[in-house]
Protein backbone atom coordinates (compact mmCIF):
# COMPACT_ATOMS: atom_id res chain seq x y z
CA UNK A 1 0.00 0.00 0.00
CA UNK A 2 1.33 3.34 -0.63
CA UNK A 3 2.42 5.40 2.25
CA UNK A 4 1.82 9.30 0.66
CA UNK A 5 -0.70 9.78 -1.89
CA UNK A 6 -0.83 12.45 -3.77
CA UNK A 7 -3.74 12.25 -6.28
CA UNK A 8 -3.25 15.42 -8.37
CA UNK A 9 -0.76 14.73 -10.65
CA UNK A 10 -1.35 18.56 -12.11
CA UNK A 11 -3.35 21.42 -10.63
CA UNK A 12 -3.88 25.13 -12.42
CA UNK A 13 -3.87 28.54 -10.16
CA UNK A 14 -4.58 31.65 -11.21
CA UNK A 15 -2.14 34.37 -9.88
CA UNK A 16 -3.35 35.66 -6.75
CA UNK A 17 -5.73 33.12 -6.03
CA UNK A 18 -5.55 30.41 -3.03
CA UNK A 19 -5.12 26.43 -4.00
CA UNK A 20 -4.70 23.27 -2.44
CA UNK A 21 -2.76 20.23 -2.74
CA UNK A 22 -3.80 16.88 -1.19
CA UNK A 23 -1.92 14.55 0.58
CA UNK A 24 -3.14 11.47 2.65
CA UNK A 25 -0.67 9.33 4.33
CA UNK A 26 -0.72 5.38 5.78
CA UNK A 27 0.83 4.41 8.99
CA UNK A 28 0.19 2.69 12.25
CA UNK A 29 3.20 4.43 14.09
CA UNK A 30 1.82 7.28 16.44
CA UNK A 31 5.14 9.18 16.49
CA UNK A 32 5.66 10.44 12.61
CA UNK A 33 5.76 13.89 10.65
CA UNK A 34 4.67 15.37 7.68
CA UNK A 35 6.73 17.39 5.11
CA UNK A 36 6.22 19.24 1.77
CA UNK A 37 9.13 20.14 -0.21
CA UNK A 38 8.77 22.18 -3.48
CA UNK A 39 11.10 21.47 -6.62
CA UNK A 40 10.55 23.79 -8.95
CA UNK A 41 12.17 23.55 -12.84
CA UNK A 42 15.98 24.17 -11.80
CA UNK A 43 15.47 20.70 -9.91
CA UNK A 44 16.39 21.85 -6.25
CA UNK A 45 14.33 20.55 -3.60
CA UNK A 46 13.18 23.01 -0.97
CA UNK A 47 11.67 22.86 2.36
CA UNK A 48 8.90 24.34 2.85
CA UNK A 49 6.69 23.24 6.30
CA UNK A 50 6.23 20.51 8.92
CA UNK A 51 3.76 19.28 10.78
CA UNK A 52 4.08 16.18 13.76
CA UNK A 53 1.28 14.23 14.62
CA UNK A 54 1.35 15.25 18.06
CA UNK A 55 1.40 18.88 17.23
CA UNK A 56 -1.99 20.45 18.09
CA UNK A 57 -2.15 23.31 15.84
CA UNK A 58 -1.41 23.45 12.02
CA UNK A 59 1.82 24.33 10.82
CA UNK A 60 2.15 28.14 9.00
CA UNK A 61 5.20 29.51 7.09
CA UNK A 62 4.35 32.98 5.48
CA UNK A 63 1.76 31.76 2.51
CA UNK A 64 2.04 28.24 3.12
CA UNK A 65 -0.11 26.51 5.42
CA UNK A 66 -0.52 22.73 6.37
CA UNK A 67 -4.28 21.96 6.71
CA UNK A 68 -4.08 18.66 9.10
CA UNK A 69 -6.39 16.13 9.65
CA UNK A 70 -5.07 13.38 11.86
CA UNK A 71 -8.69 11.36 11.80
CA UNK A 72 -8.28 11.39 7.69
CA UNK A 73 -4.57 10.77 8.01
CA UNK A 74 -4.42 14.03 5.48
CA UNK A 75 -1.99 16.66 5.52
CA UNK A 76 -2.90 19.16 2.59
CA UNK A 77 -0.88 22.16 2.04
CA UNK A 78 -2.42 25.27 1.25
CA UNK A 79 -0.89 28.10 -0.59
CA UNK A 80 -2.59 31.57 0.01
CA UNK A 81 -2.02 33.96 -3.10
CA UNK A 82 -0.63 32.36 -5.53
CA UNK A 83 2.50 33.88 -7.25
CA UNK A 84 4.33 33.02 -11.03
CA UNK A 85 7.33 31.58 -8.60
CA UNK A 86 4.90 29.06 -6.90
CA UNK A 87 5.21 26.71 -10.48
CA UNK A 88 6.59 23.63 -9.29
CA UNK A 89 6.11 20.24 -8.17
CA UNK A 90 5.16 19.78 -4.72
CA UNK A 91 6.11 16.90 -3.00
CA UNK A 92 4.47 15.55 0.61
CA UNK A 93 6.61 13.65 2.41
CA UNK A 94 6.48 11.09 5.88
CA UNK A 95 9.21 10.57 8.47
CA UNK A 96 7.34 7.54 10.69
CA UNK A 97 8.66 7.11 14.18
CA UNK A 98 10.63 9.79 16.39
CA UNK A 99 14.29 10.41 16.65
CA UNK A 100 16.74 7.51 15.96
CA UNK A 101 15.47 4.05 15.11
CA UNK A 102 16.56 2.31 12.38
CA UNK A 103 13.94 3.43 9.81
CA UNK A 104 12.80 6.94 11.88
CA UNK A 105 14.37 9.28 10.12
CA UNK A 106 13.76 7.70 6.21
CA UNK A 107 11.35 9.82 4.22
CA UNK A 108 8.41 8.80 2.15
CA UNK A 109 7.59 10.96 -0.89
CA UNK A 110 4.56 10.56 -2.69
CA UNK A 111 4.64 11.09 -6.32
CA UNK A 112 4.30 14.88 -6.37
CA UNK A 113 1.80 17.72 -7.95
CA UNK A 114 3.20 19.76 -10.99
CA UNK A 115 1.38 23.35 -9.56
CA UNK A 116 1.05 25.63 -12.28
CA UNK A 117 0.45 29.19 -11.65
CA UNK A 118 -1.61 31.13 -14.68
CA UNK A 119 -0.94 35.14 -14.86
CA UNK B 1 24.55 29.71 5.69
CA UNK B 2 25.53 27.46 3.57
CA UNK B 3 23.64 24.57 2.44
CA UNK B 4 24.42 21.22 1.75
CA UNK B 5 26.95 21.35 -1.15
CA UNK B 6 27.51 18.38 -3.89
CA UNK B 7 29.95 17.45 -6.79
CA UNK B 8 29.74 17.33 -9.65
CA UNK B 9 26.79 18.62 -10.58
CA UNK B 10 26.50 17.25 -13.46
CA UNK B 11 28.42 14.50 -14.91
CA UNK B 12 28.32 12.07 -18.05
CA UNK B 13 30.14 9.01 -18.36
CA UNK B 14 30.10 5.59 -20.18
CA UNK B 15 28.94 2.56 -18.97
CA UNK B 16 31.56 0.59 -17.16
CA UNK B 17 33.31 3.80 -15.46
CA UNK B 18 33.60 4.46 -11.89
CA UNK B 19 31.40 7.32 -10.70
CA UNK B 20 31.79 9.26 -7.67
CA UNK B 21 29.43 11.58 -6.35
CA UNK B 22 30.52 13.73 -3.04
CA UNK B 23 28.37 15.63 -0.65
CA UNK B 24 29.33 18.62 1.83
CA UNK B 25 26.33 18.46 4.83
CA UNK B 26 25.84 21.65 6.73
CA UNK B 27 27.47 22.15 9.55
CA UNK B 28 26.24 21.20 12.63
CA UNK B 29 23.77 18.30 11.28
CA UNK B 30 24.57 14.89 12.46
CA UNK B 31 22.24 12.53 9.66
CA UNK B 32 22.85 12.43 5.74
CA UNK B 33 20.85 10.90 3.30
CA UNK B 34 21.55 10.07 -0.55
CA UNK B 35 18.26 10.04 -2.47
CA UNK B 36 17.73 9.25 -5.85
CA UNK B 37 15.15 10.57 -8.38
CA UNK B 38 14.23 8.84 -11.46
CA UNK B 39 10.77 9.23 -13.49
CA UNK B 40 9.80 5.87 -12.95
CA UNK B 41 10.85 5.37 -9.19
CA UNK B 42 10.43 9.01 -7.77
CA UNK B 43 12.41 10.04 -4.86
CA UNK B 44 13.92 7.00 -3.00
CA UNK B 45 15.84 6.98 -0.08
CA UNK B 46 19.50 5.06 -0.94
CA UNK B 47 20.93 5.20 2.35
CA UNK B 48 21.76 6.98 5.44
CA UNK B 49 23.99 7.92 8.18
CA UNK B 50 23.37 9.20 12.08
CA UNK B 51 26.83 10.25 13.60
CA UNK B 52 29.03 9.13 10.12
CA UNK B 53 27.61 5.73 11.21
CA UNK B 54 25.48 3.95 8.37
CA UNK B 55 22.11 3.37 10.14
CA UNK B 56 19.70 2.15 6.71
CA UNK B 57 20.93 1.26 3.52
CA UNK B 58 18.47 -0.99 2.48
CA UNK B 59 17.63 1.13 -0.19
CA UNK B 60 21.05 0.71 -2.00
CA UNK B 61 20.39 -1.17 -5.32
CA UNK B 62 23.15 -3.68 -5.23
CA UNK B 63 26.90 -4.13 -4.51
CA UNK B 64 27.89 -1.75 -7.57
CA UNK B 65 27.22 1.30 -5.09
CA UNK B 66 28.85 2.27 -1.92
CA UNK B 67 28.52 4.97 0.52
CA UNK B 68 31.33 6.45 3.24
CA UNK B 69 31.00 9.03 5.57
CA UNK B 70 34.87 9.30 6.58
CA UNK B 71 33.95 12.46 8.98
CA UNK B 72 30.97 15.44 10.05
CA UNK B 73 31.79 17.24 7.19
CA UNK B 74 31.84 15.07 4.00
CA UNK B 75 30.29 11.76 2.28
CA UNK B 76 30.81 9.85 -0.95
CA UNK B 77 28.20 7.57 -3.26
CA UNK B 78 30.46 5.48 -5.15
CA UNK B 79 28.83 3.12 -8.21
CA UNK B 80 31.34 1.24 -9.74
CA UNK B 81 30.91 -0.35 -12.59
CA UNK B 82 28.14 2.32 -13.84
CA UNK B 83 25.05 0.80 -15.95
CA UNK B 84 22.55 3.40 -18.43
CA UNK B 85 19.78 2.23 -15.65
CA UNK B 86 21.54 4.02 -12.60
CA UNK B 87 21.18 7.58 -14.45
CA UNK B 88 18.94 9.87 -12.34
CA UNK B 89 19.50 12.70 -10.31
CA UNK B 90 21.22 11.77 -7.02
CA UNK B 91 20.53 14.20 -4.06
CA UNK B 92 22.32 14.26 -0.86
CA UNK B 93 20.29 15.96 2.10
CA UNK B 94 21.11 16.56 5.67
CA UNK B 95 19.68 17.20 9.48
CA UNK B 96 20.35 18.00 12.75
CA UNK B 97 18.09 14.66 14.31
CA UNK B 98 16.65 14.71 17.47
CA UNK B 99 13.57 13.12 19.29
CA UNK B 100 10.34 13.75 17.15
CA UNK B 101 11.37 16.25 14.93
CA UNK B 102 14.18 16.65 12.39
CA UNK B 103 13.61 18.71 8.65
CA UNK B 104 16.20 17.29 5.95
CA UNK B 105 17.92 20.08 3.55
CA UNK B 106 18.47 18.75 0.35
CA UNK B 107 21.62 19.95 -1.87
CA UNK B 108 21.01 20.88 -5.10
CA UNK B 109 21.59 17.15 -6.82
CA UNK B 110 24.03 15.77 -9.14
CA UNK B 111 22.88 15.02 -12.61
CA UNK B 112 24.01 11.44 -13.63
CA UNK B 113 24.20 10.30 -17.33
CA UNK B 114 25.81 7.10 -18.34
CA UNK B 115 25.60 6.29 -21.96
Amino acid sequence: AQKITQTQPGMFVQEKEAVTLDCTYDTSDPSYGLFWYKQPSSGEMIFLIYQGSYDQQNATEGRYSLNFQKARKSANLVISASQLGDSAMYFCAMREGGGIQASGSRLTFGEGTQLTVNP
Amino acid sequence: DAGVIQSPRHEVTEMGQEVTLRCKPISGHNSLFWYRQTMMRGLELLIYFNNNVPIDDSGMPEDRFSAKMPNASFSTLKIQPSEPRDSAVYFCASSYTQINQETQYFGPGTRLLVL
